[in-house]
């Protein structure tokens, strides 16, 4: 079956610390992976997706590659400002079917 | 990027009244939007898949008669919550992927509390 699993949090950080969230996935085919960011009392948005294997995505500074052969994609940032804090989900679509994974709490501290 | 659209973002309601949650894809036809429930610090889980012109497909577990889903137009989604109760309280959030697209366009979610 089709499935994502990601890192637990809570995650806190530093201003300016290296991130990485982790995230491997379970599926049939060849997915098309993404994070999405939710912050306080709103819906999801996309921060970032990848299609097909050794795809980078990348957008404000985060980071994620597919790695079909470890089946991942981990997020990444350099340097995390207090405006990253909010939950990260990591995701698969194979067909019209969406997974999501359990989401981390990111929290940045000045 | 695709706009969805969704209404309420709050309500409050009485115990054992409905409670309608509207979804609209601004800018794009959705003959298929989706349906989540988010518990307090948790993931999303499907409720629904619905479906433009034909009756929605439930996940199993979810209560169809509880959760009336009409997709009566290629740009609106409903969701009712009828009869409802103090454990029906939650997040709700709606989903579309555009044609042509990759991703998920999401709503911006509706936090129900049935009082």
């Amino acid at each position: 079956g089709n499935s994502v699993t990601q890192m637990e949090g809570p995650v806190t950080l530093s201003e300016e610390a290296f991130l990485t969230i982790n995230c491997t996935y379970t599926a049939t085919g060849y997915p098309s992976l993404f994070w999405y960011v939710q912050y306080p009392g709103e819906g999801l948005q996309l921060l970032l997706k990848a299609t097909k294997a050794d795809d980078k995505g990348s957008n404000k500074g985060f980071e994620a590659t597919y790695r079909k052969e470890t089946t991942s994609f981990h997020l990444e940032k350099g340097s995390v400002q207090v405006s990253d804090s909010a939950v990260y989900f990591c995701a698969l679509r194979t067909g019209n079917q969406f997974y999501f994974g359990t989401g981390t709490s990111l929290t940045v501290i000045p | 990027g695709a706009v969805v659209s969704q209404h309420p973002s709050r309500v409050i309601c009485k115990s054992g009244t409905s409670v309608k949650i509207e979804c609209r894809s601004l800018d794009f036809q959705a003959t298929t939007m989706f349906w989540y429930r988010q518990f307090p610090k948790q993931s999303l889980m499907l409720m629904a898949t619905s479906n433009e012109g034909s009756k929605a497909t439930y996940e199993q577990g979810v209560e169809k008669d509880k959760f009336l889903i009409n997709h009566a137009s290629l740009t609106l989604s409903t969701l009712t919550v009828t009869s409802a109760h103090p454990e029906d309280s939650s997040f709700y959030i709606c989903s579309a992927r555009p044609p042509g697209h990759t991703e998920a366009f999401f709503g911006q979610g509706t936090r129900l509390t049935v009082v």
